[in-house]
Formats: structure tokens, sequence, C-alpha cells
């Protein structure tokens, strides 16, 4: 049973343009939604998180948007770069039960130059 | 400033063989965590531990057990490989406190025949 499922499977963007991935999850006790960022023979490295109590948060170019009552959030990259493409992973975990991680399928996002 | 270290990088077993993945970290951090990645599916939780001599289950446990001996070192074996298990496995650490992200290591790459 998959907690947390995440769209596109795959993106393609042109240099400058907006990437959005999307994330829905389940389990109402999650309580930490992460980003991570994954390149060819790496681990994922964190991109980027937000806790319930926002609806937004923002990092340079990276934006994680946040609903809650539709268990729904997503990852918006701005002005995107070539040095962007890579497989993004949304996840999820609930502080109080060793702070698993639940992992979305991934996005294999590339942008053109 | 090593982080997390997995080792080996990469091993070829047949079915039936056995072996233990090593991850070592440097970061003095309580939890650890054993994930597999496999296409179209994320990462997902093999078995977790909150501390020096503790595991658990996580999603996947099943043909795999864990030994946390060290607080450094969380150990992965496959007592009795099976072709179902070729991936990609990550193992990643963190620390205790809140707001606490998950680092994890390059990967070990493991194909059985």
């Amino acid at each position: 049973q998959q907690q947390v499922k995440q769209s596109p499977q795959s993106l393609i963007v042109q240099k400058g343009g907006i990437s959005i991935i999307n994330c829905a999850y389940e389990n109402t006790a999650f309580d930490y939604f992460p980003w991570y960022q994954q390149f060819p023979g790496k681990g994922p490295a964190l991109l980027i998180a937000i806790r319930p109590d926002v609806s937004e948060k923002k990092e340079g170019r990276f934006t994680i948007s946040f609903n809650k009552s539709a268990k729904q959030f997503s990852l918006h990259i701005m002005d995107s770069q070539p040095g962007d493409s890579a497989t993004y992973f949304c996840a999820a975990s609930q502080e109080t039960s060793g702070s698993r991680l639940t992992f979305g399928e991934g996005t294999q996002l590339t942008v053109n130059p | 400033n090593a982080g997390v270290t997995q080792t080996p990088k990469f091993r070829v077993l047949k079915t039936g063989q056995s072996m233990t993945l090593l991850c070592a970290q440097d970061m003095n951090h309580e939890y650890m965590y054993w994930y597999r990645q496999d296409p179209g599916m994320g990462l997902r939780l093999i078995h977790y531990s909150v501390g020096e001599g503790t595991t658990a289950k996580g999603e996947v446990p099943d043909g795999y057990n864990v030994s946390r001996l060290k607080k450094q070192n969380f150990l992965l074996g496959l007592e009795s490989a099976a072709p179902s298990q070729t991936s990609v496995y990550f193992c990643a650490s963190r620390g205790a406190l809140s707001n606490q992200p998950q680092h994890f290591g390059d990967g070990t790459r493991l194909s059985i025949l």
C-alpha cells in the first residue's frame, strides 16, 4: 500500500521554465514532509522540507506548497536549470514513530537547455 | 567529512549466498535506516534503529536482518539471497532532535543471479 503517491513519473521542461511535482498522502499523522533530490549514482539529498503548520515554504528557486485539508503537497522549481535535472522524491514521516520516511515513487526531471 | 559510508559499492551474488552490507556514520547520529530502491517504487524502508542495540522492522523486512552493536555502524544481512533482492540499498542516519534531516550514503548496488 503506497501511502504517498507522486506524479508525474517524468517531466521535461525548458530552461527557465517552472517544474511542478505533486504528492498526495493518506496518513494524517504525518508531520514532516521533505523533498529529496537524487543524481545518478548518488544517494538522495534533502532539498527542502515543510511541517503542516505552514502552507508554503520557499528556499531560493524551490517552493513547497502544502494543503493540509486536501492531504497534498507540491514542489515548484522556478527558473529551472539543466543542473536541476535529477530524480525528485517527496516523502512523509511521523516524528513519534522513529521518523521513518515513506517515499513517493519519484519523478525524473529533465531540463532542456 | 565522510558522512554516511556504505560498503561495498557493488556486489554480485548467487541465489542462496549470504552477505552483509555495512553502513558507517561519523556524525554521532542516534537514528539509522536501511532502504531499498527499485525502479518506479521510490525508496522502501527495510529496518531501522533508534539507538545502539535497538532495531525495528520497516515496510519490507522479510529476508533481511540487521544489527546495531555500535552507534556508528548499522549492518544489513541477507541470509539466503534471492533474485527479488536485486536492488540498490541505501543507508541513512539522523540526529535525534526534531527537524533533523536524514543523511544518505551513496548506495550499494546488489545483483542476485
